[in-house]
């Protein structure tokens, strides 16, 4: 099974809003990852948390971890049509381990 | 900096054919990535080569995928026979650091009809 599970599945706002996606998992993490996917497109990397850290921004992204609840939530500001996209959360564990995607949320916002 | 390349983009073919799948990664990125993305869900790891050596292959079908890297460069998955199931995205995806940022190719979309 999956390590990470995005919360919401979907999602749909207005442009100029905030979005929040959240993401839950199960084990111990070296690391957790953003990806975004525009439709019929491969994985872009957006930003990662290393495990020691609780709060990273990069633009209009701002991401959080807590490891006491096995939880992360990727905020975007100021939503644009551009950030239409499946966003999908992934895990890395110790060394040996692969990073592992979660089902992603599909985010729309409208303009 | 040139990215992930895949090819083909797009294929179609029947159940119990055979088909390939290229990928040539980042220039210097020792570890390369094949998932799989089946509609509507998450990818899902099929392989990950560290030079031209297996690292991880427990969720690769072995009785009919298979998957090289040689001279730890491109590296070509293989399915074969294929089966309706195995309709899905097919992604390559290297990295500098094992774990960090990974970079992915546009992928390719198989239909198995």
């Amino acid at each position: 099974s999956q390590q990470g599970e995005e919360d919401p599945q979907a999602l749909s706002i207005q442009e100029g809003e905030n979005a929040t996606m959240n993401c839950s998992y199960k084990t111990s993490i070296n690391n957790l990852q953003w990806y975004r996917q525009n439709s019929g497109r491969g994985l872009v990397h957006l930003i990662l948390i290393r495990s020691n850290e609780r709060e990273k921004h990069s633009g209009r992204l701002r991401v959080t971890l807590d490891t006491s609840k096995k939880s992360s939530s990727l905020l975007i500001t100021a939503s644009r049509a551009a950030d239409t996209a499946s966003y999908f959360c992934a895990t890395a564990g110790y060394s040996g381990s692969r990073l592992t995607f979660g089902e992603g949320t599909q985010l729309t916002v409208n303009p | 900096e040139a990215g992930v390349a895949q090819s083909p983009r797009y294929k179609i073919i029947e159940k119990r054919q055979s088909v390939a799948f290229w990928c040539n990664p980042i220039s210097g990125h020792a570890t390369l990535y094949w998932y799989q993305q089946i509609l509507g869900q998450g990818p899902k790891l099929l392989i990950q080569f560290q030079n031209n050596g297996v690292v991880d292959d427990s969720q690769l079908p072995k009785d009919r995928f298979s998957a090289e890297r040689l001279k730890g460069v491109d590296s070509t998955l293989k399915i074969q026979p294929a089966k309706l199931e195995d309709s899905a995205v097919y992604l390559c995806a290297s990295s500098l650091v094992d774990h960090y940022g990974y970079t992915f190719g546009s992928g390719t979309r198989l239909t198995v009809v």
